[in-house]
């Protein structure tokens, strides 16, 4: 069963525009909460991460905006470009399972020149 | 100065084989794991360790032993090889359990 349901699975953009990935989770006990990218052939790497003190985070072109009340969390690419073609993984954790890190199941993004 | 590295990188075995995995961390860390990841892209936690010590270990056949002979090390072993075992295996190491987890460039197993 997946504790963090991701969307969509995969989404086409111009580049320039907005890529958005929606994440959504049931265990209140979450409480770190990060989205990592995959390049085909490599491995996953952190983004940008966010805890539910605070409901928005921005690094550079990347934002994660987080909902508590909604138990929602969602990564803005703004300005994409073709080096963002890639797979994003939302993913959450809590400190009553040893910080074991649950994954969606990833969105893949193609970012069109 | 790769900082999570692993052995091999492409694995092909026949069903009924025994297959090990290396992985190795030169960041100081003393959190390791081991996650699978099938052909769907879906990622999954199958163990961690946190200075040699067995912290996480998911419902995984047992099959599946992971050893760590040292902080910087941590090992998979898989006995009897199945179809489907057949997925991209990352290790991956952080300073701690709450911490940035560094992945490494995975290893592809082809069991046939």
């Amino acid at each position: 069963q997946q504790q963090v349901k991701q969307s969509p699975q995969s989404l086409i953009v111009q580049k320039g525009g907005i890529s958005i990935i929606n994440c959504a989770y049931e265990n209140t006990a979450f409480d770190y909460f990060p989205w990592y990218q995959q390049f085909p052939g490599k491995g996953p790497a952190l983004l940008i991460a966010i805890r539910p003190d605070v409901s928005e985070k921005k690094e550079g072109r990347f934002t994660i905006s987080f909902n508590k009340s909604a138990k929602q969390f969602s990564l803005h690419i703004m300005d994409s470009q073709p080096g963002d073609s890639a797979t994003y993984f939302c993913a959450a954790s809590s400190p009553s399972n040893d910080y074991k890190l649950s994954f969606g199941a990833g969105t893949t993004v193609t970012v069109r020149a | 100065d790769t900082a999570v590295s692993q052995t091999p990188k492409y694995l092909v075995t026949q069903m009924g084989n025994d297959k090990s995995i290396k992985c190795e961390q030169n960041l100081g860390h003393d959190t390791m794991y081991w996650y699978k990841q099938d052909s769907k892209k879906f990622l999954k936690i199958m163990f961690s360790y946190n200075n040699k010590e067995l912290i996480i270990n998911e419902t995984v056949p047992n099959r599946f032993s992971p050893k760590s002979p040292d902080k910087a090390h941590l090992n998979l072993h898989i006995n009897s090889l199945e179809l489907g075992d057949s997925a991209v295996y990352f290790c991956a190491s952080s300073q701690d359990l709450i911490k940035k987890q560094y992945f490494g460039p995975g290893t592809r197993l082809t069991v046939t």
